[in-house]
């Protein structure tokens, strides 16, 4: 079964600083990767989704990696803000069965201040 | 474009009660999902479906039931409530059956069981 680590659970940082998320996976036969933002009480928003034959997606201050060989991804994000702060979490979409299933980390939480 | 469209956003229920869960979605997808999110315990998948008429189980789906008889909504319906089925519950949809597209999330359903 796939498993997908968030590595750090928290992260606090001042504004301005170029910062990188970091999401791990067993299973290096991943179909694609993505990223979302969770705000408090509000569903998961969709940032990045890195095909399995891409290395990076970039939009803009957000530029995602993937290492298949490595079972890496990373979430760069240049020049954080305050609006910045959400709890972002990475999924691997694992193609073992004729469909599809998204195996979700348990996600990083941001906090940047002013 | 309304998205991804969940009701109720909070529900008490006492133990042993019935209630249904509403997702509908207007951008014409096919793969339709439920997650509950847990403390501790990330996203798990419940109930997922690929087309109207067309469902099958998750990780966790238990004490949980689906129907899709149009490509539009998907309920989650709780047969008899427990309190371990406290959580917050998702309804996300995608384009395409095999989450080749971005998956997108309601804002959820905080449910609690007395």
């Amino acid at each position: 079964k796939q498993e997908v680590t968030q590595i750090p659970a928290a992260l606090s940082v001042p504004e301005g600083e170029n910062l990188v998320l970091n999401c791990s996976f067993t299973d290096s036969a991943i179909y694609n990767l993505q990223w979302f933002r969770q705000d408090p009480g509000k569903g998961l928003t969709s940032l990045l989704l890195i095909q399995s034959s891409q290395r990076e997606q970039t939009s803009g201050r957000l530029n995602a990696s993937l290492d298949k060989s490595s079972g890496r991804s990373t979430l760069y994000i240049a020049a954080s803000q305050p609006g910045d702060s959400a709890t972002y979490l990475c999924a691997a979409l694992d193609r073992g069965s004729t469909l599809g299933r998204l195996y979700f980390g348990r996600g990083t939480q941001l906090t940047v201040w002013p | 474009n309304a998205g991804v469209t969940q009701t109720p956003k909070f529900q008490v229920l006492k133990t042993g009660q019935s209630m249904t869960l509403q997702c509908a979605q207007d951008m014409n997808h096919e793969y339709m999902s439920w997650y509950r999110q847990d403390p501790g315990m990330g996203l798990r998948l419940i109930h997922y479906s690929v087309g109207a008429g067309i469902t099958d189980q998750g990780e966790v789906p238990n004490g949980y039931n689906v129907s899709r008889s149009t490509t539009e909504d998907f309920p989650l319906r709780l047969l008899s409530a427990a309190p371990s089925q406290t959580s917050v519950y998702f309804c996300a949809s995608s384009y395409t059956q095999g989450l080749e597209s971005p998956l997108h999330f309601g804002n959820g359903t905080r449910l609690t069981v007395t």
